[in-house]
């Protein structure tokens, strides 16, 4: 069984509508991380947390919001979901292990912005 | 901020050597990783430096010069397999932030 896994794998959703992105982990990682990647453009970082009462912005948070449910379940929301935001998008899990913050992805969700 | 580089796109043949360069700028640097993506797939962990040198593991090995701000990974005997995205990451300051990616191409 994958340690991260993401749902949907897939979605295709139309301007306006509100979408939410489920990210989980089995790895009892401290800290998780959501990122979009658009081609050219490489991984940028949406929001991250830390623990489950830890949660901050990255480079790129307007138009995004989280939720860190649980250590296990950090949930990533586009309340009203624009074109701009077609990517895919990527959660990552790190354990706490000083600077040697090794991140493990998840499969990812393609996000479609009709 | 922070500002990454690397080339766009590369192609090797198979059996050589490639060396993918990165350079960056940042303040507060921690540690430089590499990662692989497949295409469509999630990134996955290659490498870590966090004091100048090479570290090697297998058919990769990793370069970084903090001095420079610069870094590459070297993948020897390429193989077929190893046509992907190689993405180079800066952390600093509990913030990571990763290149546009190198898309390597190995040909028979």
């Amino acid at each position: 069984d994958a340690d991260v896994t993401q749902t949907p794998r897939n979605r295709i959703t139309k301007t306006g509508k509100r979408i939410m992105l489920e990210c989980s982990q089995t790895k009892g990682h401290d800290r998780m991380y959501w990122y979009r990647q658009d081609p050219g453009l490489g991984l940028r970082l949406i929001y991250y947390s830390f623990d489950v009462k830890d949660i901050n912005k990255g480079e790129i948070s307007d138009g995004y919001s989280v939720s860190r449910q649980a250590q296990a379940k950090f949930s990533l929301s586009l309340e009203s979901a624009i074109p701009n935001q077609t990517a895919l998008y990527f959660c990552a899990t790190a354990a706490v292990a000083g600077i040697t913050d090794t991140q493990y992805f998840g499969p990812g969700t393609r996000l479609t912005v009709l | 901020g922070q500002n990454i580089d690397q080339p766009t796109e590369m192609t090797a043949t198979e059996g050589a050597i490639v060396q993918i360069n990165c350079t960056y700028q940042t303040s507060g640097f921690n540690g430089l990783f590499w990662y692989q993506q497949h295409a469509g797939e999630a990134p996955t962990f290659l490498s870590y430096n966090v004091l100048d040198g090479l570290e090697e593991k297998g058919r990769f090995s990793s370069f970084l010069s903090r001095s420079k701000g610069y870094s590459y990974l070297l993948l020897k005997e390429l193989q077929m397999k190893d046509s992907a995205s190689y993405l180079c990451a800066v952390t600093s300051n509990n913030d990571m932030r990763f290149g546009a990616g190198t898309r390597l191409t190995v040909k028979p």
